[in-house]
């Protein structure tokens, strides 16, 4: 069975500097999808950057950035320029392409707490 | 707004009760996922449905059942509440197997006195 695992419960960053989120992950396929969900107080989950396991580039958004390391089974997350508003639980999770069973498996989450 | 709905916002009942949460997915998704979020904790899977079918399933509850119906909205069924099982219901909904991501709805809060 596919996991996926968070190892820093809580973080914090100044505002304006560059945080990495890590996650690593377990798994025997070999193709899937990774994702970075962010859930502010509001609650509601939010997708932050996605990558497919077959690209070989890191995907990017803006100001969000992962670093897809496939042979290691690592999936870190840097934010850039940290905002206020970045402030929140960030979930890594794990999807398969291809098995029939295909529901989102979610990491613990860590939560980012933004200094002014 | 992600397209999927659920219903309703928030939930309040007594221990031993029963309660129906709803999900209407986006147009058009034939797969509809629910994940129970207690306080401070991660999203844990509880099932799946496609086209009306169960796809897969997570450490649901006996006391919980769900089901898919022929325009693919989703209910999730609780009964014989207890305290623990306050918490943040999630439905999410998928187009199709093998589409990248799945878009989750608001949640229910549901909270059980």
């Amino acid at each position: 069975a596919q996991t996926v695992t968070q190892s820093q419960p809580e973080m914090s960053v100044q505002e304006a500097e560059t945080v990495t989120l890590s996650c690593t992950y377990d798994t025997s396929e070999s193709d899937y999808y990774l994702f970075w969900y962010k859930q502010p107080p509001s609650r509601q989950m939010i997708l932050v950057i996605r990558q497919e396991a077959y690209k070989q580039q890191n995907a990017t958004e803006n100001r969000f950035s992962v670093n897809f390391q496939k042979a290691a089974k690592s999936f870190s997350l840097k934010i850039s320029d940290s905002q206020l508003g970045d402030a929140a639980m960030y979930f890594c999770a794990y999807r398969s392409a291809t098995n029939r069973d295909d529901k989102i498996i979610f990491g613990k989450g860590t939560r980012l707490h933004i200094l002014p | 707004d992600s397209g999927v709905t659920q219903t309703p916002k928030h939930l309040i009942t007594a221990t031993g009760q029963r309660v129906t949460l709803r999900c209407s997915p986006r147009s058009g998704d034939l797969s509809v996922y629910w994940y129970q979020q207690s306080l401070d904790q991660g999203l844990q899977f509880l099932i799946q449905y496609y086209n009306g079918e169960e796809r897969a399933k997570g450490n649901i509850l006996e006391r919980f059942s769900a089901q898919q119906f022929p325009d693919l909205h989703s209910e999730l069924n609780l009964s014989s509440l207890e305290l623990g099982d306050s918490a943040l219901y999630f439905c999410a909904s998928s187009p199709h197997r093998g589409y990248t991501e799945a878009f989750f709805g608001q949640g229910t809060r549901l909270t059980v006195v």
